[in-house]
């Protein structure tokens, strides 16, 4: 079975500095594709990124960016100039085939004024 | 475009009693997922429907139960309620089967608390 996890509990970061959060996954797949969500205090999960494994290109949307290691099957999330509002709960989540997602046990970001 | 919304926000039960939460899926999107979210956990998958079918179940015993109406929306009911089904549910909705590339939309949750 596939596994998410997420091995930061909790990290901070001061306002318009770089947090990196990490993840690694298990599967014996090739093909798949993997999330971060976001998951704000109130509580709507909303998408961060997503990458698809059999891109070797790092995904990037704005502030936020990824590194996906997929020999090492690791996927980690970088927040450049971080804002108050990047304080949440982010998850890393996997997806193979059909319909689930499988997720990881979360990281609660906290970003210092 | 309207979003996932889910119903109610909020909802108290005691052991035993049964419920029915409900979803409505963003506007356009055939299939919705549900999940469980436990204090301080991830969610974990409970079941999926697509064109009104089950299309997919998570590791949740036969008293998790839903339905998907033909407007796509959706609901869980949980018979026989247990202390540790106390936990946020989530509905999301995608567009296209829940293929595996899409984009999963979620709602706010529905908090349950089982006393």
């Amino acid at each position: 079975a596939q596994t998410v996890t997420q091995s930061q509990p909790e990290m901070s970061v001061q306002e318009a500095e770089t947090v990196t959060l990490s993840c690694t996954y298990d599967t014996s797949e090739s093909d798949y594709y993997l999330f971060w969500y976001k998951q704000p205090p109130s509580r709507q999960m909303i998408l961060v990124i997503r990458q698809e494994a059999y891109k070797q290109q790092n995904a990037t949307e704005n502030r936020f960016s990824v590194n996906f290691q997929k020999a090492a099957k690791s996927f980690s999330l970088k927040i450049s100039d971080s804002q108050l509002g990047d304080a949440a709960m982010y998850f890393c989540a996997y997806r193979h085939s059909g319909n689930k997602l499988v997720f990881g046990a979360g990281t609660i970001l906290r970003v210092k004024s | 475009e309207t979003g996932v919304t889910q119903s109610p926000t909020h909802l108290i039960k005691t052991r035993g009693q049964q419920v029915t939460l409900r979803c409505s899926s963003q506007s356009g999107h055939n299939t919705v997922s549900w999940y469980q979210q436990a204090l301080g956990q991830g969610p974990q998958f409970i079941f999926q429907y697509y064109r009104e079918e089950e299309n997919g179940r998570g590791n949740f015993p036969p008293r998790f139960s839903g339905l998907q109406f033909p407007n796509y929306s959706s609901e869980l009911n949980v018979n026989a309620l247990e202390l540790d089904d106390s936990a946020l549910y989530l509905c999301a909705s995608s567009e296209n089967g829940g293929q595996s590339w899409e984009t999963q939309y979620f709602g706010p949750g529905t908090r349950l608390l089982v006393l």
